[in-house]
C-alpha cells in the first residue's frame, strides 16, 4: 500500500500570503493525485485531481503541480476562507490511500 | 445539484452490527461506481470499500474484508454499507462518495456526503 506523507502538519499563513503544501508518495504514482480541502463538519470538496487539474468551480488561485512522487498544492494568495485542512489522496495503486493532512491555519 | 446524503449512523456495541444508507440524487446514479470512506474525528480518512456501476465487483480494505459489505439499488439511486462484528477502531464518520466513473477503481472521488457518525462503545 503506497505512504503518502504531507507537510507540514500544520502551516500557520497570513490571508494574502502564498501558501505551498507538499505531498510525498513512497512510490511512484505517475500523476494520479489529488488534493481535497476540508471545513470543520464538513465534507472533502475536489480540489485537484491527476496532480494539475482544477475541479470544476474551484478559484484560479488553486494550482498543483508535479509527477512521480513529489507533488504541491499553491495557494497564490490566501482568502480567509482558505483556512482549512488539507488532505491529498493517491489513486494510481489500489487500494487508495490518502495523506494525514495538512491544517492551514491563520497566523 | 448533485447531493449524498448519509444516514443509518449511532451508537452500537462491541460485535454489533448496523447498516449505513446514501441517497443520491442530482446525477444518473447507475452511471458511476461508488465509495466509503470514513474518518476518525479530527484524523485522517480512510478508504473502506467501492462498488462499480452495477453492483459488481466490490473491493474492501482489509481492515474491513468479511466484516462488511457495499451494495447499491441503482432503482433507489442509494448506496449501502452493512457492518457487522463492529469494534472500536471502526468508530468514525462514514462518508459515501462518487466515483470518477463507472468502475470500482477511481482516481479520485467526487463529491461527498457530510457523513455520518459510528460509534463502537460498550
Amino acid at each position: 500500500e503506497i505512504v503518502l506523507t504531507q507537510s507540514p502538519a500544520t502551516l500557520s499563513l497570513s490571508p494574502g500570503e502564498r501558501a505551498t503544501l507538499s505531498c510525498r508518495a513512497s512510490q511512484n504514482i505517475n500523476i494520479f493525485l489529488a488534493w481535497y480541502q476540508q471545513k470543520p463538519g464538513q465534507a472533502p470538496r475536489l480540489l485537484i485531481y491527476d496532480a494539475s487539474k482544477r475541479a470544476t468551480g474551484i478559484p484560479a488561485r488553486f494550482s498543483g503541480s508535479g509527477s512521480g512522487t513529489d507533488f504541491t498544492l499553491t495557494i497564490s494568495s490566501l482568502e480567509p476562507e482558505d483556512f482549512a485542512v488539507y488532505h491529498c489522496l493517491q489513486g494510481d495503486n489500489w487500494p487508495p490511500t490518502f495523506g494525514q493532512g495538512t491544517k492551514m491555519e491563520i497566523k | 445539484e448533485v447531493q449524498l446524503v448519509e444516514s443509518g449512523g449511532g451508537v452500537v456495541r462491541p460485535g454489533g452490527s448496523l447498516r449505513l444508507s446514501c441517497a443520491a440524487s442530482g446525477f444518473t446514479f447507475d452511471y458511476y461506481g461508488m465509495t466509503w470512506v470514513r474518518q476518525v474525528p479530527g484524523k485522517g480518512l480512510e478508504w473502506v470499500a467501492a462498488i462499480d456501476w452495477n453492483g459488481d465487483s466490490p473491493s474492501y480494505a482489509d481492515s474491513v474484508k468479511g466484516r462488511f459489505t457495499i451494495s447499491r439499488d441503482n432503482a433507489k439511486t442509494s448506496l449501502f454499507l452493512q457492518m457487522n462484528s463492529l469494534r472500536a477502531e471502526d468508530t468514525a464518520f462514514y462518508h459515501c462518495a462518487r466515483n470518477a466513473g463507472s468502475g470500482t477503481h477511481s482516481r479520485w472521488f467526487d463529491p461527498w456526503g457530510q457523513g455520518t457518525l459510528v460509534t463502537v462503545s460498550s
